[in-house]
């Protein structure tokens, strides 16, 4: 039962690059986020989707997006990487809305150079 | 605009003391309220959450207390022990809409020395 697994945990990126973060869940949940965690600025959501097949913004979508083909993947990409897009990548996955509790991911650690 | 504030940052408690951290929102439609905690290097995990039917809940040495009025709401841990230094965040969310999203609160790193 391994919950929500991200990958890669660590990625390091030249400015201009892009790359695709990959999340999972074996619970069968139907809705799932992607937060980035910064210093002092808590946990701030950037895509959401409630269900396979949907996605919506959040709080920080800018720079990003996502696709979630499957329900069980929710895939996040950063078209042209930027350094202020340095940060801890969490994913988390609930079974319907936020009263049911999230489980999250270990996260990815992402640095822009 | 930060709709959940919470304070302090950081806190450094004694083994056996009470650690308490404070929350504010500021929208009245939150009717869910979780605190979750992190240790370094891993995700955020659900630690105990209170609805605003509510005044106080208590699980183990972990209590939320809840004010409406003022919309306040605060985590105490009873008998802190160095196990829970940990990052604690609150968060809010309201189930109106189509999806209920949490809205998170910026962190509290707690210490608890020897």
């Amino acid at each position: 039962n391994a919950g929500v697994t991200q990958t890669p945990k660590f990625r390091v990126l030249k400015t201009g690059q892009s790359m695709t973060l990959l999340c999972a869940q074996d619970m069968n949940h139907e809705y799932m986020y992607w937060y980035r965690q910064d210093p002092g600025m808590g946990l701030r959501l950037i895509h959401y989707s409630v269900g396979e097949g949907t996605t919506a913004k959040g709080e920080v979508p800018d720079g990003y997006n996502v696709s979630r083909l499957k329900k069980q993947n929710f895939l996040l990409g950063l078209e042209s990487a930027a350094p202020s897009q340095t940060s801890v990548y969490f994913c988390a996955s609930s079974y319907r809305g936020s009263g049911y509790g999230y489980t999250f991911g270990s996260g990815t650690r992402l640095t822009v150079v | 605009q930060q709709q959940v504030k919470q304070s302090p940052q950081s806190l450094i408690v004694q083994k056996g003391g009470i650690s308490i951290i404070n929350c504010a929102y500021e929208n009245t439609a939150f009717d869910y309220f979780p605190w979750y905690q992190q240790f370094p290097g891993k995700g955020p995990a659900l630690l105990i959450a209170i609805r605003p039917d509510v005044s106080e809940k208590k699980e183990g040495r972990f209590t939320i207390s809840f004010n409406k009025s003022a919309k306040q709401f605060s985590l105490h841990i009873m008998d802190s022990q160095p196990g829970d230094s940990a990052t604690y965040f609150c968060a809010a969310s309201s189930n109106t809409g189509t999806a209920s999203k949490l809205t998170f609160g910026t962190g509290t790193r707690l210490q608890v020395t020897l």
